[in-house]
């Protein structure tokens, strides 16, 4: 079955500072793949998501992600973070096996951004 | 108002009592999903429903049942409450697709402790 990595538990930053959170899947074929982020206190939202086309997808509050096949990769960046940014994130990718399509979610990856 | 609801938004009982958490949407969505947050280890799914009359067990099913009582609600219950079951659970549905479960969203979260 298909299975998420992300590499770092708590990364620490201060504001205006690049980010970089590692997302490896896998295996390959078709995937979809997504991030969300978790704010303190709130629910999950979706901040990016990749079904086909260009690799470099776009999602709100300035992120993006690149999905590199090759690698099996899907890294969530960021140029320039705000304290704001401050949450949890979830790389999370379908699974078109025993699941029947739904989402497996990797372990998170905690951003502290200091002011 | 919220597109998917749960309630209660925090539960503390004892071990051994039968414990219910609800969840309704308004999305219109044919998918509803239960999963679990512990820290350190991500989203696990519990239980899904592609339609009322279609109930699947997750990752960590046991211990927990569900009811989709209509389209628009799904419910879990506890049977009988242990510590370890004490976390984070959300609920949240997607559209029906051809492909996969695509984008969910997420209900505000239930934070369930059991003594």
């Amino acid at each position: 079955a298909q299975s998420v990595s992300q590499h770092n538990h708590h990364v620490i930053l201060s504001e205006a500072a690049s980010l970089e959170l590692g997302c490896n899947y896998s295996y390959g074929g078709t995937v979809n793949l997504f991030w969300y982020v978790q704010y303190p206190g709130q629910h999950l939202q979706l901040l990016l998501k990749y079904f086909s086309g260009d690799p470099l997808v776009k999602g709100i509050k300035g992120f993006e992600a690149e999905f590199i096949k090759s690698k099996f990769s899907f890294n969530l960046r960021k140029p320039s973070v705000q304290w704001s940014d401050t949450a949890e994130y979830f790389c999370a990718v379908v699974d078109y096996g025993g699941s029947q399509g739904n989402l497996i979610f990797g372990k998170g990856t905690k951003l502290s951004v200091k002011p | 108002d919220a597109d998917v609801t749960q309630t209660p938004r925090n539960r503390i009982t004892k071990t051994g009592k039968r414990i219910m958490l609800e969840c309704s949407q308004t999305k219109g969505h044919d998918r509803m999903y239960w999963y679990r947050q512990d820290p350190g280890l991500g989203l696990r799914l519990i239980y899904y429903s592609f339609d009322v009359k279609d109930i699947n067990k997750g990752e960590i099913s046991d211990g927990y049942s569900v009811s989709r009582q209509a389209q628009a609600k799904f419910s879990l219950s506890l049977e009988s409450a242990i510590p370890n079951q004490t976390a984070l659970y959300f609920c949240a549905t997607s559209e029906l697709s051809d492909r996969a479960s695509g984008t969910q969203y997420f209900g505000p979260g239930t934070r369930l402790t059991v003594l």
